[in-house]
Order: structure tokens, then sequence, then C-alpha cells
């Protein structure tokens, strides 16, 4: 899996949107960008991914640049219960897919 | 969505004893788990890949016969931590991999989810 870099902590103020910039410059062609969060002593919580095209669901906004160096989370609206530690990931998948967490990034949304 | 679901979810035990937590896929068949650890304010790390029926691939620096896995079932597997000492105290998360994912070109989304964690304290 390609190294992701992301900054170690972010504050958002409720309401307003959040974007969690995540460097992978090395990513290579058959690796997806997959975001996953984690609120404080729970598991990992899946958010979305992406190859190269952006992608929205229900929680979340991904964009993508056109060299796939870096990629951009987008929570639109954020709210308190979205305070959670961000972890941007570039994994391969297949039959042997694991996902390799780095240190992530501390989004603390603040009243 | 699907649910996987860990037990327990916290225990504590004296030093020298054994502590086993499950991992079950609780409305899918995983043909594929893994086992992490996370220590206080670290990040997640991959201990072991536990695949069903066959014995598990341990991550470097992990010792396979102190963190015994069993995955006997599509939708159960064990870790088991022998001999528990204070320093194997943290919080345990299994993430399972659903077997319809298995052999099709990769989506992605939804193949891979994680239970609630079990933390564990030794004495």
């Amino acid at each position: 899996d390609a190294k992701t870099t992301q900054p170690p902590s972010m504050d958002c103020a409720e309401g307003r949107a959040a974007n969690l910039p995540c460097n992978h410059s090395t990513i290579s062609g058959n690796e997806y960008v997959y975001w996953y969060r984690q609120i404080h002593s729970q598991g990992p919580q899946y958010i979305i991914h992406g190859l190269k095209n952006n992608e929205t669901n229900e929680m979340a906004s991904l964009i993508i640049t056109e060299d796939r160096k870096s990629s951009t989370l987008i929570l639109p609206h954020a709210t308190l219960r979205d305070t959670a530690v961000y972890y941007c990931i570039a994994s391969s998948g297949g039959s042997n897919y694991k996902l390799t967490f780095g240190k992530g990034t501390l989004l603390t949304v603040n009243p | 969505g699907a649910v996987v679901s860990q037990h327990p979810s916290w225990v504590i035990c004296k030093s020298g004893t054994s502590v086993k937590i499950e991992c079950r896929s609780l409305d899918f068949q995983a043909t594929t788990m893994f086992w992490y650890r996370q220590f206080p304010k670290q990040s997640l790390m991959l201990m072991a890949t536990s695949n069903e029926g066959s014995k598990a691939t341990y991550e470097q620096g992990v010792e396979k016969d102190k963190f015994l896995i069993n995955h006997a079932s599509l939708t159960l597997s064990t870790l088991t931590v022998t001999s528990a000492h204070p320093e194997d105290s943290s919080f345990y998360i299994c993430s399972a991999r659903d077997k319809r994912a298995s052999g099709m070109p990769y989506r992605g989304t939804g193949e891979l989810f994680f239970g609630e964690g079990s933390r564990l304290t030794v004495l």
C-alpha cells in the first residue's frame, strides 16, 4: 500500500464544512483511496472510497486530484459527533485485502 | 449495514492467565478476518490475517504462539492471548471481509467491516 500523509489534527466549527487533506504521492494505478474514521474507543467506521473519480455518499464527499497524488475528504456540515480520528488509506484490495492504518487526523468539531 | 460483533467488549485478568476474544460476523460470511491491536494514542496495528479453515498469517514481530487465532467457521474467529502480561493490555479490534467479495473484481466498498473492539487490561 502506498504511504499516506495527513495533518495530525484539525479543528472545525459545528455546522461548517470540514475538509481533511491526504497526500498519497506514490499511489499506484490500481490502488483505491479509502477513508475510515474512529470515534474514541470504538472500531473504525468506513466512510467512503474512490479510485480516480470524485465520490459522494450520505456521509461525505471525496475529491481526488487528477494526478491522484492527493485527496480531500469533505464533511459538508460537521456535527459534534463527527469528532474522531480520520484515516486515509491507499490500498489495492484484492484477495489479500488488508488495511494498513497510519496516524490519521484528529478532527475536533467545536460548538 | 453488515455487523461484526466482538465479545467481550472489555476484560480484566490476572497476569499469567489466558484470555479469549471472539469476533463474529452477524449477517454475512467472512472468509477472511483481521486482528488489530491499538495502544493508547496510537494507530491500529495489524497483528494477523485469519482465513477460514487454514492457519493464520501473522505480521512481522507478532508472536504466533502468544496470540492464538482460530477461524473455524465462516462467521467466527477467536483470538486467544496466552499467558497474558501487563504489556499485552491493549484495545483489540477485528475486521471481517465479506465472502461474496472473494474472487470478484475489487469493489472496495462494504467489504471490510470492523467490530467494536475489546479492551484487555492485564493486572
